[in-house]
């Protein structure tokens, strides 16, 4: 069965550019949380998607955004990049009721 | 301020030792995830443990969650290079149940 696929790999954009990330859960997996990484401050959690409502939300500012569709297909929106957004965005899927993810290989974004 | 600490933050051996790391907080967790990230990919699931107490063992890996269900501690038994990774443990709860605090990961290096 296919694992949680998260589109593009590579990104460099510039700062004050925005940015939309896109991401595919496991099949069957309603659940969709995302998570920035970073050398200095590990995994952060962004927010979490269930059949189309952000259920939670982390404490990032409000240029950070994301929306989930009926399929459980995710996207994240990053408005007005700063150069400190640069990071590996990692997006997970968990079935209802099971405590752990399935993670993606994550979107690589690097901000000049 | 980690909610999860987890030490040692860097550790280097010889193919064959045994190591322990562990992953504290003052919070008690619903349940308690290990994580293996190889460079590059998203973190892997390796056990969820949520009763305190609780014992898990996964080939030369060993999972333990305290009896609080505040700590936890992974054993490897003569380490392999294959063991090389980041290895990150995630608590679930205490406030939200979809949500998952991440430690800053304990970086291990096995040598040949």
């Amino acid at each position: 069965k296919a694992g949680v696929t998260q589109t593009p790999r590579y990104l460099i954009k510039t700062r004050g550019q925005q940015v939309t990330l896109s991401c595919s859960p496991i099949s069957g997996h309603r659940s969709v949380s995302w998570y920035q990484q970073t050398p200095g401050q590990g995994l952060q959690f962004l927010f979490e998607y269930f059949s189309e409502t952000q259920r939670n939300k982390g404490n990032f500012p409000g240029r950070f955004s994301g929306r989930q569709f009926s399929n459980s297909r995710s996207e994240m929106n990053v408005s007005t990049l700063e150069l400190g957004d640069s990071a590996l965005y990692l997006c997970a899927s968990q079935p209802e009721g099971f405590e752990g993810y399935t993670f993606g290989s994550g979107t690589r974004l690097t901000v000049v | 301020t980690q909610l999860l600490e987890q030490s040692p933050q860097f550790l280097s051996i010889q193919e064959g030792e045994n190591l322990t790391v562990y992953c504290n907080s003052s919070s008690v967790f619903s349940s308690l995830q290990w994580y293996r990230q190889e460079p590059g990919e998203g973190p892997v699931l390796l056990v969820t443990v949520v009763t305190g107490g609780e014992v898990k063992k996964l080939k030369r890996l060993t999972f333990q969650f305290g009896d609080a269900r505040k700590d936890s501690s992974l054993h490897i038994t003569a380490a392999q290079p294959g063991d090389t990774g980041l290895y990150l443990c995630a608590g679930g709860g205490p406030y939200n149940f979809n949500k998952f605090y991440f430690g800053s990961g304990t970086k291990l290096n096995v040598k040949p």
